[in-house]
Parts: C-alpha cells; sequence; structure tokens
C-alpha cells in the first residue's frame, strides 16, 4: 500500500532535549511537508521541501530544523530552542504541478514533561 | 485579513439535516481549492477537491464562487458519522504550496 508513515505515534521529551520525528512515504511524491497543530487550532507550516537536499522554512521554523536526503524521507528535528514544542506534528507529501493535493502521515503528538 | 477564512462552528445538527459551510479566501490568483475532514485526534483526510464547475460525491456537493471568492461545502442527509473538522484549502497560483483554513466543527447528533 502507498502512504504515509510518521514515527513514533506519541512522543514525551524532557525539557532541554532534542527529538527527530521520522516521516517517509512512497507514494513518489517531490514535495514534502511539516506542519504543527495546536488544540483547536489550523495547520502551521514549519517546513517544505520540492527535491533532495533542498528545503525552505514555512511560517513557524524557529526551533525545527529538518533534511531531505532521500525523496522518501523527511525527518524533523524539534531542538531545545522551541519554546513550546508540545503539540501534534503531521508529516505531508504532494507531487508539484497540477491539481496537487496533499497526503498526509498519521502524525506525531509530543509531549514535553 | 486571514487568507483563508472559516466560521468555526459548532453546527449542531440532526441526523437527515442539511448544512452547508462557506471558505473565503483573500488571493484572487488562487487556483486549487479542496475540502478535507479531520477526525479528533488524527490527520486531515482529503474530501473533495473543488472545481470551477462544481463537482458531486454523494451527498456532499462542492462549489466555487471565484468573483466572490468563496468556496461551499454542502452536506446532505447528515449522518453521525459526518461529525468531524472540515479543513477548507486554497493554493494560490504558481505556488505548491497550500494554505488551510483553521476549520468548521460539525456535530451530528440523533
Amino acid at each position: 500500500d502507498g502512504g504515509i508513515t510518521q514515527s513514533p505515534k506519541y512522543l514525551f521529551r524532557k525539557e532541554g532535549q532534542n527529538v527527530t520525528l521520522s516521516c517517509e512515504q512512497n507514494l513518489n511524491h517531490d514535495a514534502m511537508y511539516w506542519y504543527r497543530q495546536d488544540p483547536g487550532q489550523g495547520l502551521r507550516l514549519i517546513y517544505y521541501s520540492q527535491i533532495v537536499n533542498d528545503f525552505q522554512k514555512g511560517d513557524i521554523a524557529e526551533g525545527y530544523s529538518v533534511s531531505r536526503e532521500k525523496k522518501e524521507s523527511f525527518p524533523l528535528t524539534v531542538t531545545s530552542a522551541q519554546k513550546n514544542p508540545t503539540a501534534f506534528y503531521l508529516c505531508a507529501s504532494s507531487i508539484v504541478r497540477g491539481f496537487h493535493e496533499q497526503f498526509f502521515g498519521p502524525g506525531t503528538r509530543l509531549t514535553v514533561l | 485579513r486571514k487568507e483563508v477564512e472559516q466560521d468555526p462552528g459548532p453546527f449542531n445538527v440532526p441526523e437527515g439535516a442539511t448544512v452547508a459551510f462557506n471558505c473565503t479566501y483573500s488571493n484572487s490568483a488562487s487556483q486549487s481549492f479542496f475540502w478535507y475532514r479531520q477526525d479528533c485526534r488524527k490527520e486531515p483526510k482529503l474530501l473533495m477537491s473543488v472545481y470551477s464547475s462544481g463537482n458531486e460525491d454523494g451527498r456532499f456537493t462542492a462549489q466555487l464562487n471565484r468573483a466572490s471568492q468563496y468556496i461551499s461545502l454542502l452536506i446532505r442527509d447528515s449522518k453521525l458519522s459526518d461529525s468531524a473538522t472540515y479543513l477548507c484549502v486554497v493554493t494560490p497560483g504558481g505556488s505548491y504550496i497550500p494554505t488551510f483554513g483553521r476549520g468548521t466543527s460539525l456535530i451530528v447528533h440523533p
């Protein structure tokens, strides 16, 4: 089955620790995205990437970092510099031509203790 | 003005009712429009793409009004399982980066 996987589903972190969230897709999509969603809020774009070894900051990139070494993978690191990291993190992918709807992974719920 | 605006609701309707949501967008050059459904604590899933001519999928009808810059979603014969948050998504022309509305909450009760 083609799709997007994210791991882990739940993640607990102590303050001051960096943590990396995994995102893998086998849809052969060029573009990948990371969003953050807080309770009762919409999706906010953290980073996005159109091609391997290239990525751009979204609206709330501070305190986050990404890499795109493979087309299939787009891991997100939440660093200790992120002031309020507790949130629901969603990874998505899409084509970049035509009517490009996004497909989402199941999300990672991060809680900072 | 926000780029994509939705009434957060909640819309509280009985089973069998017809309910409609609107979503306004500010960028007149927007080219792609979608409705997504998001269940509580789950990822958004594509419900419908919205074409210029409008489109229908069973009980769901989506329409685009470019002159007034809004899209709509009509749900007929509401089911309990339709309870969810409905997200409006708009992509500007020449870009592949979408803008999400904050969503409209629908609660269908017996």
